[in-house]
């Protein structure tokens, strides 16, 4: 049974860092084909791309927001952990680790990469 | 990256409609598109991948079709649990659409 789970503070200052934890089961990122992924959503908005790791420790950052971010992942604890710097009232939302894979989901000798499932997601809020 | 857009960006239907949700690219991305369902305090839940395969556990009134640059997601029959909104994504690149809402008439 795959599982994620997000953890960190739901508050932060302005200008501060936010690091965020993803603790996941059910799947390796020792596998092939395995990457973990975080995503964001304001609150009443759309979903926006974060950065994603994947089993061979590429990483893929948003364009617009690749100054801010790192992610990392420790293998061995089955956890990726994304820090974002200098954070504004605009970066509150709910923030959303999900695991991105190919297998399972090969059909006619091609293979897509999907999300597949997702952790329940944790609002952090940006305040003074 | 691919840049997607939806419409409509708020649809009100009623229980048994016929809804028809579209997703166009700003260039062609043959098949490599995935339609994902998200109700109000949830994560997004995948329904479709290469723009017309259902995931398993979906129902089979949804459906998806299309190709190169224009996408569509139809739900035959619309149930109480659709209301909710609905993003389409490009599975080369990360980026989803700005999402459909489906509310209830």
């Amino acid at each position: 049974q795959v599982t994620l789970r997000e953890s960190g503070p739901v508050v932060v200052k302005p200008t501060q860092t936010l690091t965020l934890t993803c603790t996941f089961s059910g799947f390796s990122l020792r596998t092939s084909e395995m990457c973990v992924s975080w995503v964001r959503q304001p609150p009443g908005k759309a979903l926006e791309w974060l950065a994603l790791i994947d089993w061979g420790d590429d990483k893929f950052y948003n364009t617009s927001l690749k100054t801010r971010l790192t992610i990392s992942k420790d293998t061995s604890k089955n956890q990726v952990v994304l820090t974002m710097t200098n954070m504004a009232p605009v970066d509150t939302g709910t923030y959303y680790c999900a695991r991105r894979t190919s297998r399972g989901y090969c059909t006619g000798g091609i293979c897509y990469e999907v999300f597949d499932y997702w952790g329940q997601g944790i609002l952090v809020t940006v305040s003074s | 990256d691919i840049q997607l857009t939806q419409s409509p960006s708020f649809l009100s239907a009623s229980v048994g409609d016929r809804v028809t949700i579209t997703c166009r690219a700003r260039q062609g991305i043959s098949n490599y598109l995935a339609w994902y369902q998200q109700k109000p305090g949830k994560a997004p839940n995948l329904l479709i991948y290469a723009a017309s395969i259902l995931q398993s556990g979906v129902p089979s009134r949804f459906s998806g079709g299309g190709s190169g640059t224009e996408f569509t997601l139809t739900i035959s029959s619309l149930q109480p649990e659709d209301f909710a909104t609905y993003y389409c994504q490009h599975l080369n690149s990360f980026p989803f659409g700005p999402g459909t809402k489906v509310d209830i008439k």
